[in-house]
């Protein structure tokens, strides 16, 4: 059974770091992209980052470019969101989730999902 | 920066009837196109990919049509367990994806 865990999300304040991560089980991880999708409270889904089964490719959507990285350690099946100079409208759940193959790279399982409350 | 547009953004219906969703893409994204449904409190569910396939296990009253720019999600015959809200999403390059800012179906 495909599981992705996530954790690492708090309350933190407004200029913090935080550093979430997100443990993968029930699959190869090393053989999918993977991917960050956030939600801020009410609001809809908000596609983060992306990274290439070696770590060696990374994408960003703009918001977050300069302040968020991506990473992954494939031997330990985690995924990783380092989150530094916070903002308030950075405050969402944040999911993990699988992309599917590298023709068909469509989101097939989530996680549960991590509260990041940025306060002032 | 490719943009994603829904509408309606909420629609009001009752049980047994036949609902169309749209989704629009500011420029063509071929068939790169999926559907999911959320519930509150709840993960995303994947419900239709490459714009018109059926993921695994999701009921078959869900269809996915539309190419290019209009793609369209259709419940043959709405269900209780299908009032939630449901995004679309492009997946054209890994280099940057976008949802839909999402319909929410709920009871009339």
């Amino acid at each position: 059974e495909v599981k992705l865990v996530e954790s690492g999300g708090t309350l933190v304040q407004r200029g913090g770091s935080l550093r979430l991560s997100c443990e993968a089980s029930g699959f190869t991880f090393s053989f999918h992209w993977m991917s960050w999708v956030r939600q801020a409270p009410g609001k809809g889904l908000e596609w983060v980052a992306n990274i290439r089964q070696d770590g060696n490719e990374k994408y960003y959507v703009d918001s977050v470019k300069g302040r968020f990285t991506i990473s992954r350690d494939n031997a330990k099946h985690s995924l990783y969101l380092q989150m530094n100079s916070l903002r308030g409208d950075d405050t969402a759940v944040y999911f993990c989730a699988r992309l599917r193959d590298s023709y068909n790279y469509v989101f097939d399982y989530w996680g549960q999902g991590t509260l990041v409350t940025v306060s002032s | 920066d490719i943009q994603m547009t829904q509408s309606p953004s909420t629609l009001s219906a009752s049980v047994g009837d036949r609902v169309t969703l749209t989704c629009r893409a500011s420029q063509s994204i071929g068939a790169w196109l999926a559907w999911f449904q959320q519930k509150p409190g709840k993960a995303p569910k994947l419900l239709i990919y490459k714009a018109s396939s059926l993921e695994s296990g999701v009921p078959s009253r869900f269809s996915g049509s539309g190419s290019g720019t209009e793609f369209t999600l259709t419940i043959s015959s709405l269900q209780p367990d299908d009032f939630a809200t449901y995004y679309c999403q492009d997946y054209n390059t890994y280099a940057g994806f976008t949802f839909g800012p999402g319909t929410k179906v709920e009871i009339k």
